[in-house]
């Protein structure tokens, strides 16, 4: 059983469109993290929050926590082809943190 | 300042061999953790560490064993190798545990035959 369940599993767009990446669970988080992975590569932070209904915004990258910290989302606006790659919520409960199954975004120039 | 290293790059096994993956931090980081990562699976914990001589079982933990002797180092043991651990390991670090911002090593792809 996932705690952390991510869709759309697969995202395939083209240069300059929008799109919009979900974290969802059941479960109470005391923080919810994204992370960015390339082949061959460990996971990236892209940002931690922590606080519910918080917004931060990274360039084009926006990421929300929703006001239950059950779930969480990541936007991003105008995506460049240097967006491709492996998108990966984490929460942390109690001393353990637990992962989403990704979502794979291909950026089509 | 390297990060999070991790050795080896690839390694191929035979069923029931051992061996030992390494893993080291060089920001005194508290918080170590092993993950394994597969196809559709993301993530999942196998075995992480609050601080030397301190380790406790995530989410997969059979069939691996840690030891945490220095805040350094955190090697994770396979006692027999099985096909089912051919797999992506990560190691990971961080400061502030409580908020889970995690610094990856570049993995070690395992293949056990």
């Amino acid at each position: 059983t996932q705690l952390l369940e991510q869709s759309p599993q697969f995202l395939s767009i083209q240069e300059g469109e929008n799109l919009t990446v979900y974290c969802n669970s059941s479960s109470v988080f005391s923080s919810l993290q994204w992370y960015r992975q390339e082949p061959g590569e460990g996971p990236v932070l892209l940002v931690t929050v922590v606080t519910g209904g918080e917004v931060k915004k990274l360039k084009r990258l926006t990421f929300q926590f929703g006001d239950a910290r059950k779930d969480s989302s990541l936007h991003i606006t105008a995506a460049q082809t240097g967006d491709t790659g492996l998108y990966l919520c984490a929460g942390g409960v109690g001393n353990q943190f637990y992962f989403g199954t990704g979502t794979s975004l291909t950026v089509i120039p | 300042n390297a990060g999070v290293t991790q050795t080896p790059k690839f390694q191929v096994l035979k069923t029931g061999q051992s061996m030992t993956l390494q893993c080291a931090q060089d920001m005194n980081h508290e918080y170590m953790s092993w993950y394994r990562q597969d196809p559709g699976m993301g993530l999942r914990l196998i075995h992480y560490s609050v601080g030397a001589g301190i380790t406790d079982q995530g989410e997969v933990p059979n069939g691996y064993n840690v030891s945490r002797s220095t805040t350094e180092d955190f090697p994770l043991r396979l006692l027999s190798a099985a096909p089912s651990q051919t797999s992506v390991y990560f190691c990971a670090s961080t400061l502030r545990w409580r908020y889970g911002e995690q610094y990856f090593g570049p993995g070690t792809r395992l293949t056990v035959t």
